[in-house]
């Protein structure tokens, strides 16, 4: 069965200071992967996605990066922190064939906790 | 732009029935989505509608009327543990997911 990790579980960071989240999927094999965004009482926002390794599309400009070393691993970072920043993260991962978008369901870790103070 | 609508918040009592409804405003459609979020944790999958009618798993069925741009989500014999906000979201032309903000259900003894 598949499986996907997140750490850590919670982080408090400063403002300005850089951020490495990371999150790996087992069990399956070239998945499409995202990193979302929650904010309190607030719906998804994706933020970045992909279909490959080393292949990324952002959707929201921002501070924060993304990149794909491996085939099941995702790693949202940032250089510098900002109080905007603050939220719950929150990987998620879907079957793919083929290396495309789909309509499969996608299936989340346990998220990240982030404050900035 | 894109908009999903649903309910903040919505109170049941243990035992009975209730319709989490969600209209949604999308470029293109490819199925709407419903999960379930317990209060610091992820979401988890709970259905998945393509085509127009109901679709029923055990105590959980989800409605979509793409015409008419709506869904609900219907929960039966109501248990404490079902107190979670529940997602909707909708998959645009571009396999993009369009999220709602959720429905926090409540359920009361």
């Amino acid at each position: 069965s598949q499986t996907i990790h997140q750490w850590p579980a919670t982080l408090v960071q400063p403002v300005g200071s850089p951020l490495s989240l990371e999150c790996t999927v087992e069990g399956t094999s070239n998945p499409n992967l995202y990193w979302y965004r929650q904010a309190a009482g607030r719906g998804l926002q994706l933020l970045f996605y992909s279909v490959g390794i080393g292949q990324i599309s952002s959707e929201v400009p921002q501070n924060l990066s993304a990149s794909r070393p491996q085939d099941r691993q995702f790693i949202l970072s940032s250089k510098k922190l900002l109080l905007s920043d603050s939220g719950f993260y929150l990987c998620a991962w879907s079957p793919i064939p083929g290396g495309r978008p789909s309509t499969d369901t996608q299936y989340f870790g346990p998220g990240t906790r982030l404050t900035v103070l | 732009g894109q908009n999903i609508d649903q309910p903040t918040e919505m109170t049941a009592t243990e035992g009975a029935i209730v319709q989490i409804n969600c209209t949604y405003q999308t470029s293109g459609f490819n199925g709407l989505f419903w999960y379930q979020q317990h209060a610091g944790e992820a979401p988890t999958f709970l259905s998945y509608n393509v085509l127009d009618g109901l679709e029923e798993k055990g105590r959980f069925s989800s409605f979509l009327s793409r015409s008419k741009g709506y869904s609900y989500l219907l929960l039966k014999e109501l248990q404490m543990k079902d107190s979670a906000s529940y997602l909707c979201a909708v998959m645009d032309s571009n396999y993009q997911l369009i999220w709602g903000a959720g429905t926090k259900l409540i359920i009361k003894p």
